[in-house]
């Protein structure tokens, strides 16, 4: 299995305060993603990480923010948490040899806004 | 048109038989497709990946590609109970971005 380790694994909490949900991976390698899982939407990106301090914003960012200082961890942040973010929220990683690396995921964090 | 279609099923195969599924691709300057398995309340897990036309195999599974048709699919054979799962097609489009279809549930019925 990847070196992928999402923490926490479950958390409940409520509408209009903050979150973070870490990523760390033990792989080294330089791409690290964000993706939240829906019935009837799939996998849909975040935000990606394609090394430290730099991020680009996915299909669905809005309301979210990462942070990335370190090569192994890889933070998303919602500042104000709303009912409709409850998800499964997958972490997942990549290697760069010249593209075309496939992804490897963590378990995801089950977050529930209530 | 969405960029990576699948057939959402459920798709259901006696045991034993072959699981053929599909996905097709809106991005014609695609080069890396993957297929992954996800069984129900844990993460996708990467069974097949395929760059080039033609057919890759590995044990059970044979991915095929169609570059020109803009086609992808799975064959499963000799399907077994514990190929039941939701099957995920992705496509790297950009950077390293993988965009993924929906999903097809395939049921293995003993």
């Amino acid at each position: 299995d990847a070196g992928i380790t999402q923490s926490p694994r479950h958390k409940v909490t409520e509408t209009g305060t903050p979150v973070t949900l870490r990523c760390h991976q033990t792989e080294n390698h330089r791409y690290m993603y964000w993706y939240r899982q829906d019935p009837g939407h799939g996998l849909r990106l975040i935000h990606y990480s394609y090394g430290v301090k730099d991020t680009d914003k996915g299909e669905v960012s809005d309301g979210y923010s990462v942070s990335r200082s370190k090569t192994e961890d890889f933070l998303l942040t919602l500042e104000s948490a709303t009912s409709s973010q409850t998800s499964v929220y997958f972490c997942a990683i990549s290697e760069w040899e010249g593209g075309g690396q496939p992804q490897h995921f963590g378990d995801g964090t089950r977050l529930s806004i209530l | 048109q969405k960029e990576v279609e699948q057939n959402s099923g459920p798709l259901s195969v006696p045991e034993g038989a072959i699981a053929s599924l599909n996905c097709t691709y809106s991005d014609r300057v695609s080069q890396s497709f993957f297929w992954y398995r996800q069984y129900s309340g844990k993460s996708p897990e990467l069974i097949m990946s395929i760059y080039s036309n033609g057919d890759k195999e590995d044990g059970r599974f044979t991915a095929q590609l169609n570059k020109a048709s803009q086609y992808v699919s799975l064959l499963i054979r000799d399907s077994q109970p514990s190929d039941s799962a939701t099957y995920l097609c992705a496509v790297i489009q950009g950077a390293q971005k993988l965009v993924f279809g929906q999903g097809t549930r395939l049921t293995i019925n003993p």
